[in-house]
């Protein structure tokens, strides 16, 4: 099956600083990946849509601008939490769609602000 | 805009009983349903799905799921439990060109007892 890979696992960083999380289709391109979040014991809540080689679309509440989301290829997109604070601690998933009938989510990213 | 209501937050089910998991949808057009599971820390795994067709779907691990448009409802049901069934379980409906757009219900958690 399709595989979706994320790095990094989880990290730890100071508030203040801006932390990068990549998300790569190892097999397969993709033509939209999407950026959900999920508070512990909480579903996850879709951040962005963003299709390759165009800006991505942010859901009502998500400051586009402090969630910065590139996806510069059909394999790769990255979501930069800038100026990161302990309320943005969270674990931050991925999915890739290739435009058939299913989205194949990435392991996560498990970030705590300090 | 579409919904999806679990409304077990979590369920205790011992080993080797059956189980069948709650999800209603609310969705204007023909839904595009989900259900995925989670282990802790980990991405979603896609268990299985419905398009269109025969409304009792098989899955992987010995799951099913029964689509019935008159209850808005696409309930998991497994005959029988094993102790790595114990995980997270999100029932989702799909929207968007493709349908990858997903909305996620909050969850239920599936703890197995000896």
């Amino acid at each position: 099956g399709a595989v979706v890979s994320q790095h990094p696992s989880w990290v730890i960083c100071k508030s203040g600083t801006s932390v990068k999380i990549e998300c790569r289709s190892l097999d397969f391109q993709a033509t939209t990946m999407f950026w959900y979040r999920q508070f512990p014991k909480q579903s996850l809540m879709l951040m962005a849509t963003s299709n390759e080689g165009s800006k991505a679309t942010y859901e009502q509440g998500v400051e586009k601008d402090k969630f910065l989301i590139n996806h510069a290829s059909l394999t790769l997109s990255t979501l930069t939490v800038t100026s990161a604070h302990p309320e943005d601690s969270s674990f931050y998933i991925c999915s890739a769609f290739t435009g058939g009938t299913e989205a194949f989510f990435g392991q996560g990213t498990r970030l705590t602000v300090v | 805009a579409q919904s999806v209501t679990q409304p077990d937050i979590h369920i205790t089910v011992s080993e080797g009983a059956s189980l069948e998991l709650r999800c209603n949808y609310s969705y204007g057009a023909t839904p595009y349903l989900f259900w995925y599971v989670q282990s802790p820390g980990q991405g979603l795994q896609l268990l299985l799905k419905y398009f269109s067709g025969d409304t009792l779907v098989q899955g992987i691990k010995g799951f099913e799921a029964e689509f019935k448009r008159s209850q808005s409802s696409f309930n998991l049901r497994k005959p029988s439990v094993h102790w790595s069934d114990a995980a997270e379980y999100f029932c989702a409906v799909g929207a968007g060109s493709g349908y990858s757009t997903l909305t996620f219900g909050k969850g239920t958690m599936l703890l197995v007892s000896p």
